[in-house]
């Protein structure tokens, strides 16, 4: 089984700011990289799917990036919102999803 | 509108009673998958389906059983519930042409 590693863990940020984390994985047998948005009592929500190495994806105020040579994707959230709040998810595969932990972002009006 | 559904969105029940946890799609997609997700723990691949007749055990291990009998539903079953089996458990479909999954809502498992 693959490991995935998200850091931080946890973070509370001020409305406005702008915050970014971090997700690693082994560069080996890479297929796709993928970011999801998780509030409370709903369905995960996929923001990114990327699978090429120096790929760079948008979506409104959030961006994400793929290093697939040493294993490693960062979320950027720009300008952080309220509706910000919820726990981001990365996974590494194509068929069968490796999650790690989640960072919880909290945004403080 | 195109969507996931899991019944019941939150079980609490005792010990021994068999359980079965139902996934329906709208989507009209082949591969659907169950993943399970310990209190604190990351979610973990349990089941997969890549249509009517086609299942196979996730990386990992799990007491629970599924069927799919038909493309829109894949249920998962507990024979016999353990306080261990106490987790969230959500459904996800993928189409052929894309490698994103799409979740359901989750359903969030209590055994006494």
């Amino acid at each position: 089984i693959l490991n995935v590693e998200q850091s931080p863990q946890s973070l509370h940020v001020q409305e406005g700011d702008s915050t970014n984390f971090t997700c690693s994985f082994p560069s080996s047998n890479f297929y796709a990289l993928h970011w999801y948005r998780w509030e409370t009592a709903k369905s995960p929500e996929a923001l990114f799917v990327m699978t090429l190495n120096g790929d760079e994806k948008k979506k409104g105020r959030i961006s994400a990036t793929l290093n697939t040579k040493e294993g490693y994707s960062y979320l950027y959230i720009k300008g952080s919102q309220p509706e910000d709040s919820a726990t981001y998810l990365c996974a590494q595969g194509a068929q069968k999803l490796v999650f790690g932990q989640g960072t919880r972002l909290t945004i403080n009006p | 509108e195109a969507d996931i559904y899991q019944t019941p969105r939150y079980l609490v029940i005792g010990t021994g009673k068999k359980i079965t946890l139902e996934c329906s799609q709208t989507m009209g997609h082949d591969k659907m998958y169950w993943y399970q997700q310990d209190p604190g723990m990351e979610l973990h691949l349990i089941h997969y389906s890549y249509g009517v007749n086609s299942t196979e055990k996730g990386d990992l291990s799990s007491e629970s059983t599924v069927s799919r009998i038909r493309t829109e539903h894949f249920p998962l079953t507990l024979e016999s519930a353990r306080p261990s089996h106490t987790s969230q458990y959500l459904c996800a479909t993928r189409g052929w042409d894309s490698y994103e999954q799409y979740f359901g809502p989750g359903t969030r498992l209590t055994v006494t």
